[in-house]
C-alpha cells in the first residue's frame, strides 16, 4: 500500500508557462511534507516544504499548496525554466518524527522544454 | 560546509555475495538514514542511526544491516545478495536538533547483483 502517490510520471511543459506537480497522500498522520529535486546521476535536493498548520508556502518561484481535508498536495513553478528539468519527489511524515524517515512518492518527471 | 559523500559510485555483485557502502555525513550532522531507490521508484527507508544505534526501520529484512561511527559517518552492509537488491542506494544526513530538517542526499552507490 503506497502512502504517497504521484500519479503522473511524467509532465511536460513550455518554458516560461506553469509547471503543477500533484502529490495525494493516505496517511493521516502524516504532517510535514517535502519536495525534493533530483538531476541524473545526482542524489534528491531538497527544493520546499510545507507543515499542515499552513495550506500555502513559497519560496521564489517555487509554491506549495496543501488541502489537508483532500490529503492532497501541488508544487508550482512559475515562470518554468529549462533548468527545472528533473525528477521531483514528493515526501511526507508524521508529528515529531525525524526527518530520517521520510516516505517518498514515485516522483514525477519535469521536462521543461525552450 | 562538506556535503554528504558515498563509496562507491558503481558495484557489480554476485547474488549470495555480500556488499558493504559507505557514507560520510554533511558536518553539523547527526543523524544518517539509508534509502533504496529501485528502477521507477521513489526512495524507500531502510533505516536511520543516531548516536551510533539504529532508530527507525523500514520494511527490509535483517540482512540489511547498518553502523554509524562516532564521526557520524556510516555503513550499510547488504549480507546474502538477492537480484531484487539491485538498486541505488542513498544516503542522507541531517540534524535530528533541527525541527523539521530535510534530508541530505548523497549520490549514491548504484548497486548491480547479478
Amino acid at each position: 500500500d503506497q502512502q504517497v502517490k504521484q500519479n503522473s510520471p511524467s509532465l511536460s511543459v513550455q518554458e516560461g508557462r506553469i509547471s503543477i506537480l500533484n502529490c495525494d497522500y493516505t496517511n493521516s498522520m502524516f504532517d510535514y511534507f517535502l519536495w525534493y529535486k533530483k538531476y541524473p546521476a545526482e542524489g534528491p535536493t531538497f527544493l520546499i516544504s510545507i507543515s499542515s498548520i499552513k495550506d500555502k508556502n513559497e519560496d521564489g518561484r517555487f509554491t506549495v499548496f496543501l488541502n489537508k481535508s483532500a490529503k492532497h498536495l501541488s508544487l508550482h513553478i512559475v515562470p518554468s525554466q529549462p533548468g527545472d528539468s528533473a525528477v521531483y519527489f514528493c515526501a511526507a511524515r508524521g508529528y515529531n518524527t525525524n526527518a530520517g524517515k521520510s516516505t517518498f512518492g514515485d516522483g514525477t518527471t519535469l521536462t521543461v522544454k525552450p | 560546509e562538506t556535503g554528504v559523500t558515498q563509496s562507491p559510485t558503481h558495484l557489480i555483485k554476485t547474488r549470495g555475495q555480500q556488499v558493504t557502502l559507505r557514507c560520510s555525513s554533511q558536518s553539523g550532522h547527526n543523524t544518517v538514514s539509508w534509502y533504496q531507490q529501485a528502477l521507477g521508484q521513489g526512495p524507500q527507508f531502510i533505516f536511520q542511526y543516531y548516536r551510533e544505534e539504529e532508530n527507525g526501520r523500514g520494511n527490509f529484512p535483517p540482512r540489511f544491516s547498518g553502523l554509524q561511527f562516532p564521526n557520524y559517518s556510516s555503513e550499510l552492509n547488504v549480507n546474502a545478495l538477492e537480484l531484487d537488491d539491485s538498486a541505488l542506494y542513498l544516503c542522507a544526513s541531517s540534524s535530528i536538533d533541527v525541527n523539521n530538517s530535510p534530508l541530505h542526499f548523497g549520490n549514491g552507490t548504484r548497486l548491480t547483483v547479478t
